[in-house]
């Protein structure tokens, strides 16, 4: 079975720096899927970041991106410019492609606080 | 617009009763989850479903069961087995299939068991 970690519980940024937050996961699959998501406040859990295994080229939208790492098993997320607005929960998933695609699993979280 | 709603946002149960957390979804996905977050925590997966009248127990199922009758609908009753139920439940839905598609989350149902 896959397993994810964030080896982050807590971290935080000053406003307008840039922040990175780990994600490693285990896994004998070739392909696969890892997402970013965020959970503010609200408890809304919203997507960020996608990324496909099997591309060599790091994902990004807009003041996110990623640093994929295959060999490495590593799957970090960088938010510069850091806002108020991206202070929340922070949650790495991958998904197998097994079993028609329904196995997701989340890490434990970090969340990320962004100091005015 | 089109999306996940579960309700109600809050629900108080007495120890010992049955209750029933609702979860809708009009994005015309066929796989659905519920998921259990206590505070400060990942989210745990208690139940799926990849197709309408079949559902899978997830990694926490005990105390817990579900229904697919309809395609949009799936809903979770915590039942008086479940030794800890208060916590925070989140409902998802995704596209099946491997093109990696997300999940998409409801707004979520806090439930709280005295």
């Amino acid at each position: 079975a896959q397993t994810v970690t964030q080896s982050q519980p807590e971290m935080s940024v000053q406003e307008a720096e840039t922040v990175t937050l780990s994600c490693t996961y285990d896994t004998s699959e070739s392909d696969y899927y890892l997402f970013w998501y965020k959970q503010p406040p609200s408890r809304q859990m919203i997507l960020v970041i996608r990324q496909e295994a099997y591309k060599q080229q790091n994902a990004t939208e807009n003041r996110f991106s990623v640093n994929f790492q295959k060999a490495a098993k590593s799957f970090s997320l960088k938010i510069s410019d850091s806002q108020l607005g991206d202070a929340a929960m922070y949650f790495c998933a991958y998904r197998s492609l097994d079993n028609y695609g329904q196995n997701f699993v989340f890490g434990p979280g970090t969340r990320l606080s962004v100091l005015p | 617009d089109g999306g996940i709603t579960q309700s109600p946002k809050y629900l108080f149960r007495k120890e010992g009763q049955n209750v029933t957390l609702s979860c809708e979804q009009n994005l015309n996905h066929d796989a659905m989850y519920w998921y259990r977050q206590d505070p400060g925590q990942g989210l745990r997966l208690i139940y799926y479903s990849q197709i309408v009248n079949d559902f899978q127990k997830g990694d926490i199922a005990e105390g817990y069961s579900v229904s697919r009758e309809k395609k949009e609908s799936f809903p979770l009753t915590v039942t008086s087995a479940q030794k800890n139920p208060t916590a925070f439940y989140l409902c998802a839905s995704s596209r099946k299939g491997d093109g990696g598609y997300e999940q998409y989350f409801g707004p979520g149902t806090r439930l709280t068991v005295t």
